[in-house]
């Protein structure tokens, strides 16, 4: 089952930030925050990961709190397509460790 | 470009018809997984090879196999597709050991069963 809540769904302006929640309160130490995204029709892609400091990357931000219980993802300007539905993972690393997908988040970017 | 590809993109087969959808890679990672993903559904991991070791997952049905001849090609074969197999299947890779991990997935093939 997979180990994270998050809302499902958000919309903002184009050209704004897009904050994405998630909660994983039953996180453990070993755990990592793993975010992809599916847009329509498409295979998942990788965003960005992180275990405990703040991470990021050309496509995106991932703010942690500091007990590790929930995260954000920011696309600091979303654009139209940055319209898909956005996975909050948890998971360790190591062989044979598991992507758990749960509902997700759609996230819709409205012009 | 490295990628994962798989085809066909679209794949129709009938009741009961075996069926075979495949999955190749340039990435050369030693990892590759099937995930299965019905309408409006997460994806959902079937099983996956770890080099040459089959890792099943515990409630994936036996109506589903897979195949890997080689690090580059994985196959899931449907031994006797029902209407409720009908879904996108999506093939991914990863290489254990890099501090990431991260799976790349190819763009899935969506089976119809008729």
């Amino acid at each position: 089952d997979a180990k994270t809540t998050q809302p499902p769904s958000m919309d903002c302006a184009e050209g704004r930030a897009a904050n994405l929640p998630c909660n994983h309160s039953t996180i453990s130490g070993n755990e990592y925050v793993y975010w992809y995204r599916q847009i329509h029709s498409q295979g998942p892609q990788y965003i960005i990961h992180g275990l405990k400091n703040n991470e990021t990357n050309e496509m995106a931000s991932l703010i942690i709190t500091e007990d590790r219980k929930s995260s954000t993802l920011i696309l600091p300007h979303a654009t139209l397509r940055d319209t898909a539905v956005y996975y909050c993972i948890v998971r360790p690393t190591g062989a044979n460790s598991k992507l758990t997908f749960g509902k997700g988040i759609t996230l819709s970017v409205r012009p | 470009d490295a990628m994962v590809i798989q085809n066909p993109r679209y794949q129709v087969t009938q009741f009961g018809k075996p069926v075979t959808l495949s999955c190749s890679q340039t990435l050369n990672h030693n990892v590759m997984y099937w995930y299965q993903q019905k309408s409006s559904q997460a994806p959902k991991l079937l099983f996956h090879y770890y080099d040459k070791d089959f890792n099943n997952e515990a409630d994936t049905p036996d109506n589903f196999q897979s195949r890997r001849p080689n690090t580059s090609f994985c196959f899931l074969d449907i031994r006797s597709p029902g209407l409720g197999d009908a879904a996108m299947y999506l093939c991914a890779t990863s290489r254990v050991g890099t501090l990431q991990e991260t799976q790349y997935f190819g763009p899935g093939t969506r089976l119809l069963v008729l």
